[in-house]
């Protein structure tokens, strides 16, 4: 079963350019999470996909953040612009339903670096 | 508001030691208590839940909702243990999102 893909791993664009962060699931996991960790802090949720739609996206942080899922399937978040705050690293998560009982499967992590 | 702490952000023992990395959490319902566990170039993984009361790896965690905590214990502690350790918290209740402790990061000395 192949895994919570995200890519790219690593990315590095100046301040005030966008960027878009890409993942794709497992395969049938109806439940797709966003997390961010910034430097020295603890690992925050960010927002919570059910299908195509947001069940939850308390956690983003402001408006310069756009989340899609495009027919349910792969996720994408676009930081546009982007702010030297919002280097960190980049979780995506899925997990079946009826969800967090089981357990996430997390992807790698996008290492995003504004500069 | 739900809050997790982990209390120590470095832990360091000798191979054979005892370790115990605490994790204490604020939660005014029934919550669901994770570990997570994160080694050297790998991806965030969970370890163990506290619903499952089973033991990965020889860790064993047990809720204790008069302290509120979930400290994460294993007898005799591995080289391959050294990781980032993160004890993790949901609402229950369906709830889906995981409210994270800042994490620990364990290193097992030879």
């Amino acid at each position: 079963e192949a895994g919570v893909t995200q890519f790219p791993s690593h990315s590095v664009i100046e301040k005030g350019q966008t960027v878009t962060l890409r993942c794709d699931p497992i395969s049938g996991h109806d439940n797709l999470y966003w997390y961010r960790r910034v430097m020295g802090k603890e690992i925050k949720f960010l927002l919570h996909f059910v299908k195509e739609s947001k069940q939850d996206e308390s956690g983003m942080p402001n408006n310069r953040f756009l989340a899609e899922r495009t027919g349910g399937t792969y996720s994408t978040l676009k930081v546009q612009p982007a702010e030297l705050e919002d280097s960190g690293v980049y979780f995506c998560a899925s997990s079946p339903n009826p969800g967090l009982s089981y357990g996430y499967t997390f992807g790698s992590g996008t290492r995003l670096t504004v500069v | 508001a739900q809050r997790v702490t982990q209390p120590e952000k470095l832990l360091s023992v000798f191979k054979g030691a005892p370790v115990e990395l605490k994790c204490n959490y604020s939660y005014s319902g029934s919550p669901e208590l994770f570990w997570y566990v994160q080694y050297s170039r790998q991806r965030l993984q969970l370890l163990l839940r506290h619903i499952s009361r089973e033991s990965i790896k020889g860790f064993t965690a047990d809720l204790n909702k008069g302290e509120t905590s979930f400290h994460l214990k294993k007898p005799f502690a591995q080289e391959e243990d050294s990781a980032m350790y993160y004890c993790a918290l949901s609402g229950g209740q369906g709830a889906q999102k995981l409210v994270f402790g800042q994490g620990t990061r364990l290193t097992i000395n030879p």
